[in-house]
């Protein structure tokens, strides 16, 4: 059975840097694009970017690029999406999903980011 | 302003047929397929349709896509109160991004 199991809920200050997870099992991690999705209190789904764990191949949303780092680490079968400097409107839902032929198959449970001061 | 344009909302009583678009461009819609998400109150997003009309095993044949030109819909035959979702379309835009629509919140009466 796939699998996407996120870390857990954070509360940063803002400023602070973060790094959060996304652990895919039952599958062949190297073999499928895992992508990133923000969704903000109460608003939709935003298309944030997407990387390829066989070879770190990863694309941006222009709205995230140079905002966020995705990043994988396939001997662990684990994707990240990191900020070196979090800003209140950061506040949001990730999801982490696994893509095929183009759109998002199977879906991690989310983590809530809170930025607060 | 999402890039696919989407009703912010629809409803319909119990057995009734509800259709919802999505509208987009040539980069999107015209030139891709379109991928449909359901998400329940307080839950992660699940594949509803994707490539237009296709459903993953386990979604009921009560859901059912459709694309035409720039523009595509989804259609729920039967509504249940359990439809009861917001519900986003998707594709894949030739400037190298996915984009998603504003999402349409169903509301069963």
């Amino acid at each position: 059975e796939v699998q996407l199991v996120q870390s857990g809920a954070e509360v940063k200050k803002p400023g602070e840097s973060l790094k959060i997870s996304c652990k895919g099992s039952g599958y062949s991690f190297t073999s499928y694009w895992i992508g990133w999705v923000r969704q903000m209190p109460g608003k939709g789904l935003e298309w944030m970017g997407i990387i390829y764990p066989g070879d770190s191949d990863t694309r941006y949303s222009p709205s995230f690029q140079g905002q966020v780092t995705i990043s994988a680490d396939k001997s662990i079968s684990t994707a990240y999406l990191q900020w070196s400097s979090l800003k209140a409107s950061d506040t949001a839902m990730y999801y982490c999903a696994r893509r095929r032929r183009g759109y998002f198959q199977h879906w991690g449970q989310g983590t809530l980011v809170t930025v607060s001061s | 302003q999402s890039v696919l344009t989407q009703p912010p909302s629809a409803s319909g009583t119990p057995g009734q047929r509800v259709t919802i678009s999505c509208s987009g461009s040539s980069s999107n819609i015209g030139s891709n397929t379109v991928n449909w998400y359901q998400q329940l109150p307080g839950t992660a997003p699940k594949l509803l349709i994707y490539s237009n009309n296709q459903r993953p095993s386990g979604v009921p044949d009560r859901f059912s896509g459709s694309k035409s030109g720039t523009s595509a819909s989804l259609a729920i035959s039967g509504l249940q109160s359990e439809d009861e979702a917001d519900y986003y379309c998707a594709a894949w835009d030739d400037s190298l991004k996915g984009v998603f629509g504003g999402g349409t919140k169903l509301t069963v009466l």
